[in-house]
């Protein structure tokens, strides 16, 4: 299967706790997406990658939120000091064309 | 602040009936793409409709983006429970650099 795959699928942590979630993307796509979604509510941005720059962070990427793309293939997340607030279903997609972005089946995290 | 505001949040119909999903905003999106989610899943990408006034099939469904580029609606002719679902709207920023999600309408179909 080529589709984006994302690790681990489900995550729980203690609070005060780092925790990092990886996305691989479809093969030939440049650009990444990153986005948390919590229960009801509709993904929200959090930052893009074209490559290995990322170009765009959301203002709700806190600093103890932190993505990497090292060589412009998988992409990183990292939350640092976890809160109960951090808590929610993390989606990574990919693209080729801007417009189209195919998702991957999500990273769900609970922080207790 | 939700750029995308979704129409009805929830909705329950019978197997069979008709419905429509609207997506409105007040800014104008380059596109729009309409999204299924299940429970536990990541989006699937149902359509993208770029132009003004464009209408677009994809079996029962129908996507209909506004003349402005502001709104965009998702007709389901004889809904079946395999339409249960998260349904979702999205528009990118100019740069493509950015997206915003609309705040879901969540449909279940009762055999």
């Amino acid at each position: 299967d080529t589709g984006v795959s994302q690790d681990p699928r489900h995550k729980i942590t203690k609070r005060g706790q780092n925790v990092t979630f990886r996305c691989d993307p479809i093969s030939e796509h440049n650009r990444l997406y990153w986005y948390r979604q919590t229960l009801g509510q509709g993904p929200e941005f959090l930052t893009y990658f074209q490559n290995e720059a990322q170009l765009e962070k959301s203002r709700l990427l806190s600093d103890r939120f932190s993505a990497e793309r090292p060589k412009g293939s998988f992409s990183t997340l990292e939350i640092q000091r976890t809160e109960q607030g951090d808590s929610a279903m993390y989606l990574c997609a990919s693209s080729l064309m801007y417009h189209e972005q195919y998702f991957g089946p999500g990273t769900r995290l609970t922080v207790t | 602040t939700q750029l995308l505001e979704q129409s009805p949040q929830f909705l329950s119909i019978q197997e069979g009936e008709n419905l429509t999903v609207y997506c409105n905003s007040s800014s104008v999106f380059s596109s729009l793409q309409w999204y299924r989610q299940e429970p536990g899943e990541g989006p699937v990408l149902l359509v993208t409709v770029v132009t003004g006034g464009e209408v677009k099939k994809l079996k029962r469904l129908t996507f209909q983006f506004g003349d402005a580029r502001k709104d965009s609606s998702l007709h389901i002719t004889a809904a079946q429970p395999g339409d249960t679902g998260l349904y979702l709207c999205a528009g990118g920023s100019n740069t493509g650099n950015q997206f915003y999600f609309g705040t879901g309408t969540s449909l279940t179909v009762i055999p």
